[in-house]
Order: C-alpha cells, then sequence, then structure tokens
C-alpha cells in the first residue's frame, strides 16, 4: 500500500546534541510537509517543498533545518534540541496535480523527548 | 484572517450513543476546502473527508456523516452508533485554495472523543 513512513517512530535525544528525523513515502507526491505538535495542540506547520523547492514558515525557529535528497525523502534536522523542542513530529505529503492536490495525507510521527 | 473553532473540548458518550463534533471556521475566500482527520492514540493523523466550498452536499461513509452549511460557516460531523475504537482525537481544518502548489492547513484546536463500553 502507498505510504508516508516516519523512522524512528520514539526518539530520545540530549540536550543540544543534534537529531535527525526522517520520512519516506511511495505515494509518489511532489510537497512533502513537517509538523510539530505538543501535547493537547493542534500540528504546527514548520516548513514544506514543492519539488525542490523549500519554504519555511515566518515563525519556525531557526534551530529547525529540512533537507529532501529525493520526491521519497525528506529529513527534518534539530540543529541543538531544547527541551521546548520535546513533541511530536509529523511528516505528510500531498499532490500538486489532479482531484488529490488538496489534501494531505499525514506518517505515524515521530516522538521526540530530549533529556 | 482564517480561524477553524472546536468548541468541545472533550466529549464523552457511551458505546452505541450518537455524537456530534461541532466546527465553525472562519474564512475571507470565496474557494476552499474543509477537512476532518482522525487521531488515534497512536498519533497518526488519518483523513476522513475533504469537502470544497462549492460541494454543500451532506455526506455519509458509514457510520460517518457530514454536514457543511456554508450560511453558518459550519463543517459538523457526526458518528452513528458510536464504538469504542471511534476514541480519538478529532480535527477540523480549513485551508486555502490551491496556489501555488501547496495548501495550507489551518487547524482547529481539536476534539478529544471517549467513547466507553
Amino acid at each position: 500500500d502507498a505510504m508516508v513512513i516516519q523512522n524512528p517512530r520514539y526518539q530520545v535525544t540530549q540536550f543540544g546534541k543534534p537529531v535527525t528525523l526522517s520520512c519516506s513515502q511511495t505515494l509518489n507526491h511532489n510537497v512533502m510537509y513537517w509538523y510539530q505538535q505538543k501535547s493537547s495542540q493542534a500540528p504546527k506547520l514548520l516548513f514544506h517543498y514543492y519539488d525542490k523547492d523549500f519554504n519555511n514558515e515566518a515563525d519556525t525557529p531557526d534551530n529547525f533545518q529540512s533537507r529532501r535528497p529525493n520526491t521519497s525523502f525528506c529529513f527534518l534536522d534539530i540543529r541543538s534540541p531544547g527541551l521546548g523542542d520535546a513533541a511530536m513530529y509529523l511528516c505528510a505529503t500531498s499532490s500538486a496535480r489532479g482531484e488529490e492536490q488538496e489534501t494531505q495525507y499525514f506518517g505515524p510521527g515521530t516522538r521526540l523527548l530530549v533529556l | 484572517a482564517q480561524k477553524v473553532t472546536q468548541a468541545q473540548t472533550e466529549i464523552s458518550v457511551v458505546e452505541k450513543e450518537d455524537v456530534t463534533l461541532d466546527c465553525v471556521y472562519e474564512t475571507r475566500d470565496t474557494t476552499y476546502y474543509l477537512f476532518w482527520y482522525k487521531q488515534p492514540p497512536s498519533g497518526e493523523l488519518v483523513f476522513l473527508i475533504r469537502r470544497n466550498s462549492f460541494d454543500e452536499q451532506n455526506e455519509i461513509s458509514g457510520r460517518y456523516s457530514w454536514n457543511f452549511q456554508k450560511s453558518t460557516s459550519s463543517f459538523n460531523f457526526t458518528i452513528t452508533a458510536s464504538q469504542v475504537v471511534d476514541s480519538a482525537v478529532y480535527f477540523c481544518a480549513l485551508s486555502e485554495a490551491f496556489s501555488g502548489g501547496y495548501n495550507k492547513l489551518i487547524f482547529g484546536a481539536g476534539t478529544r472523543l471517549a467513547v466507553h463500553p
């Protein structure tokens, strides 16, 4: 089945130690998104890629970076995690073509714990 | 500015009861999309439905039904004969019409539904 995959599902890191979260998709969608979701809150968009074009939300901290080496993969890098970065990180994809172009499909998320 | 309001923070029902989750939105766009997502305890956001602003027909899918009313800017979600597996957080979301290759979802705060046996 076509899907959005996130690894790892749980990640523990130390304060200030860089961490990378990964997302892959078999949907062949050209748009990929990263969201941060803190406990009991709605997801908050950090940035998205439209093909290779990177688009940052205005309030996304510089501590968060992203890479998209090809259509299928996208990475979220947190350069110096702070305690406030502990959250669920959700990857989503959408197609900029066809009838489904407005719908975002989400992966299972990576829950990040910062010690 | 766009905004989605889910006034019900938590709802608790007993299995087989019907339950309606409310969603009210604000937008100045004439073309927009509305969505419902389900987030079970595992954390994944599961897409349930998309409705565009030109289609006010109500939709039914099994035990799920959606009532879209532009006159009141509401897009309510009803679960008939609820089951324990329906326990989750449900998010209503609004997006601008497709432009430039992506759509930004504006989420409501979510409604936590607990269905008890």
